[in-house]
């Protein structure tokens, strides 16, 4: 079975810019889930998808952070602009059916604002 | 807000300890409690508990949940330094948000 897929695996960029990450959840999984993690911390829910729609997304900073969930499959998170605190690991996860099944992890994006 | 506290923050053993890591909650609705391994990068799944008093067991590692005092341990007997890792806690609120705490990191020195 395929796990989750997400790309890149490393961005560099500088503040004020725009950036965007993308996850292809495994297959037939109904909920996707948008982490942020900083260094030392542990990660931080900042959007859940239930297929196509958004079950919470109360920390996702709505000014500068958006994401979408196109067709219930793929979803990408962009961030526009980037702030230096915003250097994290994004984690992209999935689960078959709601939060009360395990979720799967895919490999993180780490982003570096300088 | 949903609270997921894990205690203690870091911890160094020699190979061969037993540890007990700790998680303590406060959620709205409470529907299950899971613990994740976290290596490098993507946490990998251990354990979901979502009765009281039922052990969850696998190899080295077993876990229990206490939903009236609302706290879970793990517990890894005769560490090795393949267990060095940071060890997650989750927990599922009625909303069906899974979140997390700060995690324990564990350094298994041989």
């Amino acid at each position: 079975e395929a796990g989750v897929a997400q790309s890149p695996r490393y961005k560099i960029i500088e503040k004020r810019q725009s950036v965007a990450f993308w996850c292809n959840p495994i297959s037939g999984h109904a909920t996707l889930y948008w982490y942020q993690q900083i260094l030392g911390q542990g990660p931080k829910l900042l959007i859940q998808f239930q297929n196509n729609g958004v079950v919470d997304d109360s920390q996702l900073p709505k000014d500068r952070f958006s994401a979408e969930r196109l067709k219930g499959v793929d979803s990408t998170l962009k961030i526009q602009p980037a702030k230096l605190e915003d250097s994290a690991v994004y984690l992209c996860a999935s689960s078959l059916l709601g939060a009360n099944t395990e979720a799967f992890f895919g490999q993180g994006t780490r982003l570096t604002v300088v | 807000e949903d609270k997921v506290v894990q205690s203690p923050l870091s911890l160094v053993v020699h190979e061969g300890d037993t540890v007990t890591l700790n998680c303590s909650y406060e959620v709205t609705n409470f529907r299950s409690l899971l613990w994740y391994k976290q290596e490098k990068k993507a946490p990998t799944f251990l354990f979901m508990l979502t009765s009281s008093g039922i052990e969850k067991k696998s190899g080295r590692l077993s876990s229990i949940l206490d939903k009236k005092e609302l706290f879970s341990i793990l517990n890894i007997t005769a560490t090795q330094t393949g267990d060095s890792a940071v060890y997650l806690c989750a927990v599922v609120s009625g909303s069906e948000k899974l979140v997390f705490g700060k995690g324990t990191k564990l350094t298994v020195n041989p």
